[in-house]
């Protein structure tokens, strides 16, 4: 059975970058499927983030693209996330996430969410 | 890109009743990609349905999926206490691939 565990600061300062880890259990990376990157502000909904393939190639929520990048370190089966310059509008709950099997776009596995607070 | 619009956006029910909750697409969803999760406080999201109308593996019957192009409905035929929950529909058929609505809250009346 696959799980995600995110890691990373749980605090970052405005205009700073913010950086997370998606580590993976149960589940080689370059096997397959799209990993993604959710978050969700307190008390509001969903916001899809990109995911990357497994071969590398990545698609971003047009509204956060210029700021996010997603990279897979294969030799450590993690994946990351990093989103730059960021604002109070950035605090949220993060989740890392796998696709459901054999559908795309369709997260199926998550893990439990880290919430990132940017502040000074 | 597609949005979509969750109603409504509260619903207050009691256990045993029938709850019907609506996500409608601003554009056609292509292939009926469209998925329901459900999301207790303190959890991540866990998927309900997939295709408009697939339950996931292990999720009961009483969650079902209907719908094609721009309306698709979640209905729970006998709310358990613990389905009162926020669900969520996403669509991955467009452009961007992946977006959510913004959630319907079933509460306990």
């Amino acid at each position: 059975q696959v799980q995600l565990q995110e890691s990373g600061p749980g605090l970052v300062k405005p205009s700073e970058t913010l950086s997370l880890t998606c580590t993976v259990s149960g589940y080689y990376i370059t096997s397959g499927f799209y990993w993604g990157w959710i978050r969700q502000p307190p008390g509001k909904g969903l916001e899809w983030i990109g995911s990357i393939y497994h071969t590398g190639n990545t698609y971003y929520n047009p509204s956060l693209k210029s700021r996010v990048t997603i990279s897979v370190d294969t030799s450590k089966n993690q994946f990351s996330l990093k989103v730059t310059s960021v604002t109070a509008a950035d605090t949220a709950v993060y989740y890392c996430a796998r696709d459901y099997s054999g559908y795309e776009h369709v997260p199926g596995y998550w893990g439990q969410g880290i919430l990132v607070t940017v502040s000074s | 890109e597609i949005v979509l619009t969750q109603s409504p956006g509260i619903v207050s029910l009691s256990p045993g009743e029938r709850a019907t909750l609506s996500c409608r697409a601003s554009q056609s969803v292509s292939s009926n990609y469209l998925a329901w999760y459900q999301q207790k406080p303190g959890q991540a999201p866990r998927l309900l349905i997939y295709g408009a109308s697939t339950r996931a593996t292990g999720i009961p019957g009483r969650f079902s999926g209907s719908g094609s192009g721009t309306d698709f409905t979640l209905t729970i035929s006998r709310l358990e206490p613990e389905d009162f929950a926020v669900y969520y529909c996403q669509q991955y058929g467009g452009s961007p691939p992946l977006t959510f609505g913004g959630g319907t809250k079933v509460e306990i009346k």
